[in-house]
C-alpha cells in the first residue's frame, strides 16, 4: 500500500527566512512521482512542483525545491526567501506507476504561517 | 489555469436527500476524479473516470455513485445524504502520461457540502 506522511502539523517562519516541509512517503513501486500543492486561505488546490523517482537531480520551480532523498523515502518542500503569500496549507502526495489512472495519495497537509 | 469549474459552489441540504455535485471540463482530459477534504486527512479519493462510461472506486466510495456520460462532464451523487458527507469536495483532471513535469492533477475551486 502507498502512504504518504507529513508529520508537521503547523509551522511558523519569519518573512524571507527558508522553511523546510517534511514528507517521507511509502510505496512498492520503482516508478513513482511526487508532488507538492499548495492550498491558499480561499481553498483552491496550486500545484507547486513535480520530482520523478528516476529524476537525478532535485527538482526546482522559482522560490521552491524538492530535497529529494530516495533511499530515506523523504521529499520535503523547501522555500526560499518566504513571503506573506506563502502562507497556506501544504500538501504532499505521490502517483505511483502501479497506478496507471493517475490517482494520487495525499498527506495529511502542513500549515505554514509567515509572520512579517 | 485549467479550465474546470464546479458546481455548486456551496450547499446545504438535509439528511436523507439525495445530492449531484458537477465537474465539467473543458481541457478535453481522459482522466477526471472526485475527492473530498477533511480535517485531518488531507483529500482522500471517492472515485474516478478513465473515459466516457468508464468509472472506479477509490478509497472512500461508499455512500457515493459517479457518471460520466460525456468528457467534459463528471457527476457525483449521494443518494441519500448523511452527516458524515459535510466535506469540501474537490474535482481534479489529469492525463497521466509522465513528462518531465509529472502531468499534475489541476483541481476544480471545491464544492462546500455542508449536511443538516
Amino acid at each position: 500500500a502507498q502512504k504518504i506522511t507529513q508529520t508537521q502539523p503547523g509551522m511558523f517562519v519569519q518573512e524571507k527566512e527558508a522553511v523546510t516541509l517534511d514528507c517521507t512517503y511509502d510505496t512498492s513501486d520503482q516508478s513513482y512521482g511526487l508532488f507538492w500543492y499548495k492550498q491558499p486561505s480561499s481553498g483552491e488546490m496550486i500545484f507547486l512542483i513535480y520530482q520523478g523517482s528516476y529524476d537525478e537531480q532535485n527538482a526546482t520551480e522559482g522560490r521552491y525545491s524538492l530535497n529529494f532523498q530516495k533511499a530515506r523515502k523523504s521529499a520535503n518542500l523547501v522555500i526560499s526567501a518566504s513571503q506573506l503569500g506563502d502562507s497556506a496549507m501544504y500538501f504532499c502526495a505521490m502517483r505511483g506507476r502501479s497506478s496507471n489512472t493517475g490517482k494520487l495519495i495525499f498527506g495529511q497537509g502542513t500549515t505554514l504561517q509567515v509572520k512579517p | 489555469d485549467a479550465g474546470i469549474t464546479q458546481s455548486p459552489r456551496h450547499k446545504v441540504t438535509e439528511t436523507g436527500t439525495p445530492v449531484t455535485l458537477r465537474c465539467h471540463q473543458t481541457e478535453n482530459h481522459r482522466y477526471m476524479y472526485w475527492y473530498r477534504q477533511d480535517p485531518g486527512h488531507g483529500l482522500r479519493l471517492i472515485h474516478y473516470s478513465y473515459g466516457v462510461k468508464d468509472t472506479d472506486k477509490g478509497e472512500v466510495s461508499d455512500g457515493y455513485s459517479v457518471s460520466r456520460s460525456k468528457t467534459e462532464d463528471f457527476l457525483l451523487t449521494l443518494e441519500s445524504a448523511t452527516s458524515s458527507q459535510t466535506s469540501v469536495y474537490f474535482c481534479a483532471i489529469s492525463d497521466p502520461g509522465g513528462g518531465a513535469r509529472g502531468q499534475p492533477q489541476h483541481f476544480g475551486d471545491g464544492t462546500r457540502l455542508s449536511i443538516l
